[in-house]
């Protein structure tokens, strides 16, 4: 079964628009972390934001959110106001277990802004 | 913040001839890495995981005498593609962390290897 499911693979969005990019995650673990990473044409993997299971609240970074629905076991990235720049493919992770540091990754989102 | 430099970027080698790629961490000591692999318009895979001093730890699937891991010291580890064959060719990444519990995994660069 996959861990990480990322159903959208890819998206299009006028630029200054919002979204939401879709993860559902499947673990029995209740220690658990979940990561979303950026990861422009060059190839590097840019950090956005993480929640923790145990956090009460949503992560925020910036113009980056997490909608951490605990129950549903998702995960969805919410970008405000989107940038050209924002275009590249985008993955959610996970990381099980408490002192874990390896992550298991979705299929990714590849998002494209337009002008 | 913390750094992972992975050298080199790209390379392009023969079939039959080996290929090293390193990981370094700049201003920090790992004590574990990961390797990852990248086919084209997919996702991640865990390969292995690098431990300072010990061996490495693979993933199922995934050759131990096909890819090499050293994990010399606290801010190095290598990856060594052995006997390279044009499948072998794929985006190479490698990640460490600090060690915090949640922290994030700071990534290299990555290294497309070709083939040929």
């Amino acid at each position: 079964a996959q861990k990480i499911t990322q159903t959208q693979p890819g998206m299009f969005v006028q630029e200054k628009e919002a979204v939401t990019l879709d993860c559902t995650y499947d673990t029995s673990d209740p220690s658990y972390g979940l990561f979303w990473y950026k990861q422009p044409s060059s190839g590097e993997m840019i950090f956005l934001i993480y929640q923790g299971s145990y956090d009460q609240q949503n992560a925020t970074e910036g113009r980056y959110s997490l909608n951490f629905q605990k129950a549903r076991k998702s995960a969805n990235l919410v970008i405000s106001a989107s940038q050209l720049g924002d275009s590249a493919m985008y993955f959610c992770a996970m990381r099980e277990g408490e002192g874990a540091q390896k992550l298991v990754f979705g299929q990714g989102t590849r998002l494209t802004i337009n002008p | 913040g913390a750094v992972v430099s992975q050298h080199p970027s790209r390379v392009i080698c023969k079939s039959g001839t080996s290929v090293k790629i390193e990981c370094r961490s700049l201003d920090f000591q790992a004590t574990t890495m990961f390797w990852y692999r990248q086919f084209p318009k997919q996702s991640l895979m865990l390969m292995a995981t690098s431990n300072e001093g010990s061996k490495a730890t693979y993933e199922q699937g995934v050759e131990k005498d096909k890819f090499l891991i050293n994990h010399a010291s606290l801010t190095l580890s290598t990856l060594t593609v052995t006997s390279a064959h044009p499948e072998d060719s794929s985006f190479y990444i490698c990640s460490a962390n600090r060690g915090l519990t949640n922290e994030k995994l700071f990534f290299g660069s990555g290294t497309q290897l070709s083939v040929l």
